[in-house]
């Protein structure tokens, strides 16, 4: 069966915060990787791909171990405007994705 | 320009009655995707389109659930005879390429509550 496993949370961390979630996934052939990003009551949305060798956006620094098989998402600098919950995802085969439930991350003034 | 619509935004039904969700994808997206989210859970797969053909319906949770593609774009999806664990919002996302590399854009979604 496949998964992917992420701590629920919530986060609660102040403004300018450094901030790290992880996710496990099942699947050692999955392909490929993502963190989406859902806000309350809203469709989820692509924040990042997560690439082998690491990846960076701004703030944002994605993370993938193979051998481990998990995948992390650090956040710099935290802003109130990160407050969402964070869907980790992987995609294997040619098609499907599977999705985690998501860790939910509050940033307080 | 136009992003994923899904249509009604709000559905309150009876147990019992009949259902009908629709999407309309992005402009070109040749993918189509129809997932479920109940409260405090992840997204559940339902149904992958590619074109108008469905080649992976594994994800219906029964024979009530039904779904349809017409000229490579709008999509419904059909529940008969609605139970209350069928409250949930329907969430459909397209993508322009048939690879998981591709991103999926998703609509809105519809609130479904069965009473």
């Amino acid at each position: 069966r496949k998964e992917v496993e992420q701590d629920p949370g919530p986060f609660n961390v102040p403004e300018g915060a450094t901030v790290a979630f992880n996710c496990t996934y099942s699947n050692s052939a999955s392909q490929s990787f993502f963190w989406y990003r859902q806000d309350c009551r809203k469709e989820p949305k692509l924040l990042m791909s997560v690439y082998s060798s690491g990846n960076e956006d701004g703030r944002f620094t994605a993370q993938l171990n193979r051998a481990s098989q998990y995948i992390s998402l650090l956040i710099r600098d935290s802003k109130l405007s990160d407050s969402a919950t964070y869907l980790c995802v992987e995609g294997a085969g040619s098609y499907q994705l599977t999705f985690g439930k998501g860790t939910k991350l509050s940033v307080i003034p | 320009g136009a992003g994923v619509s899904q249509s009604p935004s709000n559905k309150v039904t009876e147990k019992g009655k009949d259902v009908e969700l629709r999407c309309d994808p992005i402009s070109g997206h040749t993918a189509l995707y129809w997932y479920r989210q109940s409260l405090g859970q992840g997204l559940e797969f339902l149904i992958y389109f590619q074109g108008n053909s469905a080649p992976d319906k594994s994800g219906l949770p029964s024979d009530r659930f039904s779904a349809e593609r017409t000229g490579g774009s709008v999509s419904t999806l059909t529940i008969q005879r609605t139970q209350q664990e069928d409250s949930a919002v329907y969430l459909c996302a397209s993508t322009s390429g048939t690879s998981t590399y591709n991103e999926q854009f998703f609509g809105p979604g519809t609130r479904l509550t069965v009473l």
